[in-house]
């Protein structure tokens, strides 16, 4: 089955600066990566997301690059702001199981000093 | 409805008693998921269902977790003779397509569980 490697586990980054989030997986199967934000005692929210039929996808300060010859996707935050204060989950689909349902990184807590 | 919700927001359990958690998707998602996430650590997969066909239970950690979705719908997840380690937030997600490889998935706000 799939299996999912994040880190960092924690980054902290004065407001303003660029953050990322690389995580790798291990089935060359897989063909889809989320990336979701988790504020404290609230749901994951989806943010982003990637097939990998591109390389790299932005939503205005996010970016997802993807690379799938060395297996790792990493998540580009730039021009942080203390809003963006969060844990990150990365995953990808487990085709080891039935249905290819996502299994996740252990998550990277970012904290954005103002 | 607009999201998924589940129900209740907070359970607390004495050890031994049985809890049941609901989830109710978005209307019209083929699939839902139930995930068991601890503290500080990612969500963990329990088990999937397809419309009412539970396709994947592979992620349940023992014979006193049991899920249904009879109707295709709302879905529960039953915990047994619950244990402390039982104590975590769960979680439900659900999706338009089939399984987790079609698009994101949307979550619930999940159910906090204390075993006490």
């Amino acid at each position: 089955g799939e299996n999912v490697e994040q880190h960092p586990s924690t980054l902290s980054v004065q407001e303003g600066d660029s953050a990322v989030i690389k995580c790798t997986y291990s089935d060359s199967a897989s063909n889809y990566f989320p990336w979701y934000k988790q504020e404290l005692g609230k749901r994951p929210q989806l943010i982003i997301d990637i097939r990998s039929n591109v390389g790299e996808k932005k939503d205005q300060r996010i970016a997802v690059t993807l690379n799938k010859t060395a297996k790792h996707f990493s998540l580009h935050i730039t021009e942080t702001q203390p809003e963006d204060s969060a844990v990150y989950f990365c995953a990808a689909p487990n085709y080891g199981g039935s249905q290819g349902n996502l299994i996740f990184g252990k998550g990277t807590k970012l904290s954005v000093k103002p | 409805g607009a999201g998924v919700s589940q129900s209740p927001r907070y359970k607390v359990a004495k050890r031994g008693q049985d809890v049941a958690l609901r989830c109710d998707p978005i209307s019209g998602h083929v699939s839902l998921f139930w995930y068991q996430q601890a503290l500080g650590q990612g969500p963990e997969f329990l088990t999937y269902f397809q419309n009412e066909a539970q396709l994947d239970k592979s992620g349940l950690p023992s014979d006193r977790f049991f899920a249904e979705r009879p109707e295709g719908s709302v879905s529960t997840l039953k915990i047994q003779r619950t244990q402390q380690e039982d104590s975590a937030v769960y979680l439900c997600a659900s999706s338009l397509g089939i399984g987790g490889r079609t698009g994101g998935y949307t979550f619930g706000s999940g159910t906090r569980l204390t075993v006490v």
